[in-house]
């Protein structure tokens, strides 16, 4: 059965923390690893993974992705309390049908 | 641009009923996937639309079923209302593509948050 398995579920830090969410995954077909973060109801596109060890970056968001070991990470610096969220990886496994992680529930307190 | 629009924004039925929801993809794009988000989980992929048939369809039973409107909108149908299907519907929309090609970027609607009791 394909399974995206994030980690931790949730986590709780101060304003300026840096934070690294994990995100790893068995699946049948694999095309690329995506994040998305979720403040109310639609998911917003963060990242897209094909690649192994090569880094994509926006701002203080970064992430990363290794396809023998099947994980990524996603870091963020300097957090903010606008990063509070729900952070969702997702695997394409071609034509754009996804197989969502559980997601990580971010609290950035003042 | 309107971006993805879905209606109702809430929804309550009993079981047994059935239930229609709506989705209105971005404008060029011509592909739409539903998702079912249950509280606390992420989305899970129900079907996808793509020139009004149903191109890949993800681990749900009969009783979702869809349409795709030559205008490229997009109808959810669940017959038989079960207490589990209360959830988040999500429909995505994005650019055309081939099924050999990179991905495109799918975009969000807000969801219709459908109670069943």
């Amino acid at each position: 059965e394909d399974k995206v398995v994030q980690s931790p579920l949730s986590l709780v830090v101060h304003e300026g923390d840096t934070v690294t969410l994990n995100c790893s995954y068995e699946v049948t077909n694999f095309r690329s690893l995506l994040w998305y973060k979720q403040e109310k109801k639609a998911p917003t596109f963060l990242f897209m993974l094909t690649s192994s060890g090569i880094e994509k970056k926006s701002g203080r968001l970064s992430s990363i992705l290794d396809k023998k070991e099947l994980f990524s990470i996603l870091n963020i610096t300097a957090t903010q309390t606008g990063d509070s969220a729900v952070y969702l990886c997702a695997v394409d496994q071609g034509a754009q049908k996804l197989v969502f992680g559980q997601g990580t529930r971010l609290t950035i307190n003042p | 641009d309107a971006g993805v629009t879905q209606s109702p924004t809430h929804l309550i039925k009993t079981r047994g009923q059935q239930v229609t929801l709506r989705c209105s993809p971005k404008s060029g794009h011509d592909t739409v996937s539903w998702y079912q988000q249950a509280l606390g989980q992420g989305p899970q992929f129900i079907f996808q639309y793509y020139e009004e048939e149903e191109r890949q369809r993800g681990n749900f039973p009969d009783r979702f079923s869809g349409h795709q409107f030559p205008n490229y909108s997009s109808e959810l149908n669940v017959n038989a209302l079960l207490l589990g299907d209360s959830a988040l519907y999500l429909c995505a929309s994005s650019l055309p593509m081939g099924w050999e090609a990179l991905y495109n970027e799918q975009f969000f609607g807000p969801g219709t948050r459908l109670t069943v009791l």
